[in-house]
Formats: structure tokens, C-alpha cells, sequence
């Protein structure tokens, strides 16, 4: 069984600071991971994907992927009330396996 | 509008009803999907297909079935209704494997 795991929190973090969301994931040879967000009763909206291992910003959001760890990130920098939300992650096994599968989501609590 | 449009959004059915979600989608994608949302066990992929004539089972098949009746429309029907698939349902779509995954809005489905 192919899993992806996550904390689930909650992860409480002031307003301003730095949020770190972390995913493990099961199968060396998964290929593309994504982060999504969704708000409570709402669908998930994709933050960002990533494919290679390093980093990859957009904006306030940093994706970090080490395929050798088996491990993606999330970053959120000046973190916001806003952001306070469920951040899933997501993973793509490959090898013709299609869908995602997702974690259970983290809790991520902005403290104003 | 929505791309991904699904109905109904909210519906409350008794125990061996048949209940049909229906999802149609916009986004010219090949690919759909249904997933089902419960609290603390996450996203769990029901059935995807990859165009008209491709359905594939997913993680929690069973007591469900769907039909692809054209590229823009995927439907999720449960033939005999049990309160453990209480839940909230998600239709999606994407452009490929390993693609990003967009979500419907999501329906709300009560067994009684």
C-alpha cells in the first residue's frame, strides 16, 4: 500500500512567521508532488507542484523535494491569517498510475 | 462558472435510495476522477476514467459505479445507499498523468 504521510497538527504559527508542512512519502519512484489548500467545506486548490529535487518558490510559498529522503515541504513565508487552512499533500506514483494520492492534511492555525 | 461543475451540492437521502452525483467540466481535460472526503482519513480516490470508453476502479470502489457518457460528463452513482457513505464527494479533472488535479466544489451527501 502506497501511503503519504502527514501531521496532522494543528500547527500553530504567529502572523509573520515561517510555516513548515512536511509529507513523507512511500514509493522511491513517485515522480511529481504537489501541495494543495482547502478551507474548510471547500474543495482544495492547488498551491504548487514540483517534479525535481530542490526548491521551488512562487511568491510567499517555497515546495522543497528530496526524492533520496522521500520527502517534500512546504514553506510559508509572512504567514497570514489567510493562510490559516488544511494543506494536503499530494503524490503522483508514476509508472502508469494515474490520480493522486493525498495525505490526511495538516491543520495550519495563523495566530494574528 | 465553475470548470468543474457538480450536482446536486447538498443532498440528504434514507438508507438503499439510489443516488446519482453528476460532474461536468469545462476544462476540454481527458482525464476525471471522483474522490470522497471524510474527517481524518482524507482523500480516497471512488473510480477515474481517461476518456469515454476507460473506467478504472480506484482505493474504495465498492457500493459505487460510474458512467462517462462524454468527454465534459463522469457521474457517480451508489445503487443502494448506506449511512457510512456519508460524505463529502469530489469530482476533478486533469490534462494528463501526473497532471494537476482541479476540483469540482464539491457535494454533500447525508445517508439516513
Amino acid at each position: 500500500q502506497k501511503e503519504v504521510e502527514q501531521n496532522s497538527g494543528p500547527l500553530s504559527v504567529p502572523e509573520g512567521a515561517i510555516a513548515s508542512l512536511n509529507c513523507t512519502y512511500s514509493d522511491r519512484g513517485s515522480q511529481s508532488f504537489f501541495w494543495y489548500r482547502q478551507y474548510s467545506g471547500k474543495s482544495p486548490e492547488l498551491i504548487m507542484f514540483i517534479y525535481s529535487n530542490g526548491d521551488k518558490e512562487d511568491g510567499r510559498f517555497t515546495a522543497q523535494l528530496n526524492k533520496a529522503s522521500q520527502y517534500v515541504s512546504l514553506l510559508i513565508r509572512d504567514s497570514q491569517p489567510s493562510d490559516s487552512a488544511t494543506y494536503l499533500c499530494a503524490v503522483n506514483w508514476g509508472g502508469g498510475a494515474d490520480g493522486l494520492t493525498f495525505g490526511k492534511g495538516t491543520h495550519l492555525i495563523i495566530q494574528p | 462558472d465553475a470548470d468543474v461543475t457538480q450536482t446536486p451540492r447538498n443532498r440528504i437521502t434514507k438508507t438503499g435510495k439510489r443516488i446519482m452525483l453528476e460532474c461536468s467540466q469545462t476544462k476540454g481535460h481527458d482525464r476525471m476522477y471522483w474522490y470522497r472526503q471524510d474527517p481524518g482519513l482524507g482523500l480516497r480516490l471512488i473510480y477515474y476514467s481517461f476518456d469515454v470508453k476507460d473506467i478504472n476502479k480506484g482505493e474504495i470502489s465498492d457500493g459505487y459505479s460510474v458512467s462517462r457518457q462524454a468527454q465534459a460528463k463522469f457521474s457517480l452513482s451508489l445503487e443502494s445507499a448506506i449511512p457510512n457513505q456519508t460524505a463529502l464527494y469530489f469530482c476533478a479533472t486533469s490534462g494528463g498523468s501526473g497532471n494537476t488535479i482541479y476540483f469540482g466544489e464539491g457535494s454533500w451527501l447525508t445517508v439516513v
